[in-house]
């Protein structure tokens, strides 16, 4: 159950686009399509913002989209405002009801 | 609406043990799994339990494995955490989870609650 790899930081001036990589092993994201992925502000619960690796939950706005491809997933956040400053973790399925999650990163509105 | 609200954390000595329980609310919650994740201080978020929707299925991240059982009582809409031999590392917030749909798992945890702080000092 060896943590997900994100990059520390990203950083993108508002309207840019900015991706988010998550890289993992046959184990998880390699064998399983169940990738979230959570947005969390200072001193507050994470936010779930894509699940199955794709998949927006009902409300979260279209500027976010995930994608998966082999051992790695990705999160693209476009049109970035500044209230998408935050911290953001991937999560994926490990098998035999396990769950691991990356490193995180910090994203910054320039 | 749903509303997850974690309780029994405080600060305790290293060796001993704490539960912490999840109070579940405005939706039907022996059809949903559930996990616990935590977050260390100024760290990241980390994988902690699962329990399925009817409590036959469970895991642990291997660094509570042995340590710490998930348990839930469908009757009083509660999900729990027994923490036992507890460390400094496990020093954290616990936060409880509601799984995405019903009956399944694997989709993301739409719904968390505020957490509940666990200090382990001596």
């Amino acid at each position: 159950q060896s943590a997900l790899t994100q990059p520390a930081s990203v950083s993108g001036s508002p309207g840019q686009s900015i991706t988010i990589s998550c890289t993992g092993t046959s184990r998880d994201i390699g064998n399983y399509k169940l990738v979230s992925w959570y947005q969390q502000h200072p001193g507050k619960a994470p936010k779930l913002m894509i699940y199955e690796a794709a998949k927006r939950p009902s409300g979260v706005s279209n500027r976010f989209s995930g994608s998966k491809s082999g051992s790695a997933a990705s999160l693209t956040i476009s049109g970035l405002l500044a209230e998408d400053e935050a911290d953001y973790y991937c999560c994926s399925y490990a098998g035999n009801s396990t769950y691991v999650f990356g490193t995180g990163t910090k994203v910054t509105v320039l | 609406q749903v509303q997850l609200v974690e309780s029994g954390g405080g600060v305790v000595q290293p060796g001993t043990s704490l539960r912490l329980s999840c109070a579940a609310s405005g939706f039907t919650f022996s059809s949903y799994a559930m996990h616990w994740v935590r977050q260390a201080p100024g760290k990241g978020l980390e994988w902690v339990a699962f329990t399925s929707y009817d409590g036959r299925t469970k895991n642990y991240g291997d660094p509570v494995k042995g340590r710490f059982t998930i348990s839930r009582d469908s009757s009083e809409n509660n999900l729990y955490l027994q923490m036992n031999s507890l460390r400094g590392d496990d020093t954290a917030t616990y936060y409880c989870a509601r799984e995405n749909f019903g009956y399944s798992s694997g989709y993301g945890t739409p719904n968390w609650g505020q957490g509940t702080l666990v200090i382990v000092t001596s």
